[in-house]
């Protein structure tokens, strides 16, 4: 079975460029999630969703942020405009129907704003 | 508010010896559920165990062990003969039980792994 699928896996962009970071959960999982590694912060989660539909955007950082899943096979989060502390590694992960259970991640977008 | 802490930042041991990676975490839920995982020096986060809060069985997989403590709000992880694959950031995560556990993770800030051989 293939993992979580993210793309792209590297991008690197000028600072006010909108940047669209693209997510495919795995097949069958009902719950999304995405999340930000930095070393300052560590790994925070920015938003989720669950049978494609957002139950918590406490996370995101700002209006800039924003996040879809426009069916169960895709998710997409978009920063306009990007600024340099919007770098980092930006994961997203799927679980199964039964919260409890565990989440798999994707590869990462290594985001660099310049 | 959920809290996950992991006071070792870098741990550093010679391969074949063993190493303990602490967690100790808050939380108001009466059920929740604590994670590790690991996260190679190629980037992934790869999962290794899921415990619920109302198990408090310990497991041992391999070399690898985990000690759940509800009493001290610990879920403490054992590498027994460590050798230099083991070598990543390992994190320790909480999932609220609320809403069926369908939230998102408190992750801590990870303990650095160093297996020098």
């Amino acid at each position: 079975d293939a993992g979580v699928i993210q793309s792209p896996r590297h991008e690197v962009t000028e600072m006010g460029q909108e940047v669209t970071l693209r997510c495919k959960p795995i097949s069958g999982h009902n719950s999304l999630f995405w999340y930000r590694q930095t070393m300052m912060r560590g790994l925070e989660l920015l938003i989720y969703f669950n049978n494609n539909v957002p139950i918590d955007d406490s996370g995101m950082p700002e209006d800039r942020f924003s996040a879809k899943m426009p069916n169960a096979s895709f998710s997409t989060l978009k920063i306009q405009p990007s600024e340099p502390r919007d770098s980092a590694v930006y994961f997203c992960a799927s679980s199964g129907a039964g919260g409890w259970l565990e989440q798999y991640f994707g590869p990462g977008t290594r985001l660099t704003v310049t | 508010a959920q809290k996950v802490t992991q006071a070792q930042t870098e741990i550093s041991v010679v391969e074949k010896e063993d190493v303990t990676l602490d967690c100790v975490y808050e939380t108001r839920d009466t059920t929740y559920y604590l994670f590790w995982y690991k996260q190679p020096p190629s980037g992934e986060l790869v999962f290794l165990i899921r415990r619920n809060s109302f198990d408090e069985q310990n497991e041992i997989s391999g070399r690898y062990s985990w000690n759940f403590q509800k009493s001290t709000s610990s879920f403490n992880f054992t590498i027994t003969a460590s050798q230099v694959v083991d070598s990543a950031v390992y994190f320790c995560a909480l999932r609220s039980g609320l809403r069926g556990g369908a939230d998102g993770l408190t992750f801590g800030k990870g303990t650095h792994l160093i297996i020098q051989p």
